[in-house]
This record gives C-alpha cells, structure tokens and sequence, in this order.
C-alpha cells in the first residue's frame, strides 16, 4: 500500500526555471494539500484541494500554482522559481467525510533553487 | 500572524521520564487538534488527536490534553524512548475549512 507518492525526491533548479512536482494517493481520499517545510518556520499550507475539481489558497501562495487532475492525483508547479522557494514541500490527502480526520504524508520532495 | 505556536524549538529529557510539548493557538474557531511526529527525510506521521469536546485523549504511551479557555494544548509521553527523538508538530482545523495549520515544532531529543 503506497500511500501518499511524491516525485521527484530531490530536484536543483536554477532561477527562473520552472517545474511541477507531483503527487499521487491511493487511498481514495477526497481532500489532498501542498505544504512547504522551511527551517524555523513549520509546515506552512500552500494550496489544498477539499475535493476533485476544487483548489484554494493556502497561507503561502503566492509562486505556486496547482492543478487537482483527477481524484487521485494533485500537482503544485512553480512557473519561475526563485532561491525563496528552496524547501521542503510534502503532499498529503485526507478522507474528510464530515468528522474529524487525519492528514495522511508524502515522503517529500527537497528543492534547490540556485 | 502564527496562528498555532509551539514556543519551545527544542527540548531534552532523559530516557524514562516525561516529555511535555506545548502548543498554543489563537484562532477560537479551531476545534480538532493534531499531532505529528518526523523523523529526518521522511514525511510526518500522525501520532495523536483530540477534538474540542474533550479535554483529554490517551493512546499508549501518548496523552494529548486541551485547555480551551487558554487556547493551550500539550503532548505528554511516558515514559519518553529514543525512538521518541524527532521533531514534534502541533496542528489544527475549523469544522469546514478543511485548512489544517501547523506549529512551527519542537524537536525532542531522548537522551539514553
């Protein structure tokens, strides 16, 4: 059982690049979410999906871009990147029926932008 | 503005004893509460939570209690394991949002 998949693992990129990190769950949850992990600073939200064909703003949004494709899979794309996106980020999914529920972790994705 | 606080970047206890993480929150609305534990390169796992009908939650070796009037919640572990050393992240929704915040963590070091 998979979980929650992120690719890729590690990625360097060089200013003003662009590239989508994706991420994939199989669990058949509803809702799923992009997070940044910057040291100091927690895990800050950066969009979420509550469900297939909806997506809002996180507390850190600006420079991201996402795309909910289809139930399983919820992609984050950065069009320019800039050295202020060098992070952490972790996709997660969640089932959200209406009652309290926990949110399920990717392993990561660790970007370098230069 | 930090919604979820965790005031303590770090913290170290010797094996055996208790560890005592904090986490405060501003937000009145929140009403479930979260816990999660990381270890280096890997993604957080969920370790515990509670809901804000209740005060007090158990599972194991692990007791989350919730002080709403302060907008105060702790993470008790006894007794504390090396294995219980990793970061520790506090987190919290609002019925419908479907936002969870997170704490800025407390990394506990277990010392054997």
């Amino acid at each position: 059982n998979a979980g929650v998949t992120q690719t890729p693992k590690f990625q360097v990129l060089k200013t003003g690049q662009s590239m989508t990190l994706q991420c994939a769950q199989d669990m058949n949850h509803n809702s799923m979410y992009w997070y940044r992990q910057d040291p100091g600073m927690g895990l800050r939200l950066i969009y979420y999906s509550a469900s297939e064909g909806t997506t809002d703003k996180g507390e850190v949004p600006n420079g991201y871009n996402v795309s909910r494709l289809n139930k399983r899979e919820f992609s984050l794309r950065l069009e320019s990147a800039a050295p202020s996106q060098t992070s952490v980020y972790f996709c997660a999914s969640s089932e959200i029926s209406g009652v309290n529920e926990k949110l399920f972790f990717g392993s990561g994705t660790q970007l370098s932008v230069l | 503005d930090q919604q979820v606080k965790q005031n303590s970047p770090s913290l170290s206890v010797q094996e055996g004893r208790i560890s005592i993480l904090n986490c405060d929150y501003t937000n009145s609305m929140f009403d479930y509460f979260l816990w999660y534990k990381k270890y280096p390169a890997e993604g957080p796992t969920f370790l515990i939570s509670i809901s804000s009908i209740k005060d007090k939650n158990e599972d194991g070796r692990f007791t989350v209690f919730l002080n709403k009037s302060a907008k105060h919640l702790s993470l008790h572990i006894v007794p504390s394991q090396p294995g219980d050393s990793a970061v520790y992240f506090c987190a919290a929704s609002a019925v419908g949002t479907y936002k969870y915040i997170f704490g800025t963590g407390t990394r506990l070091k277990v010392l054997a």
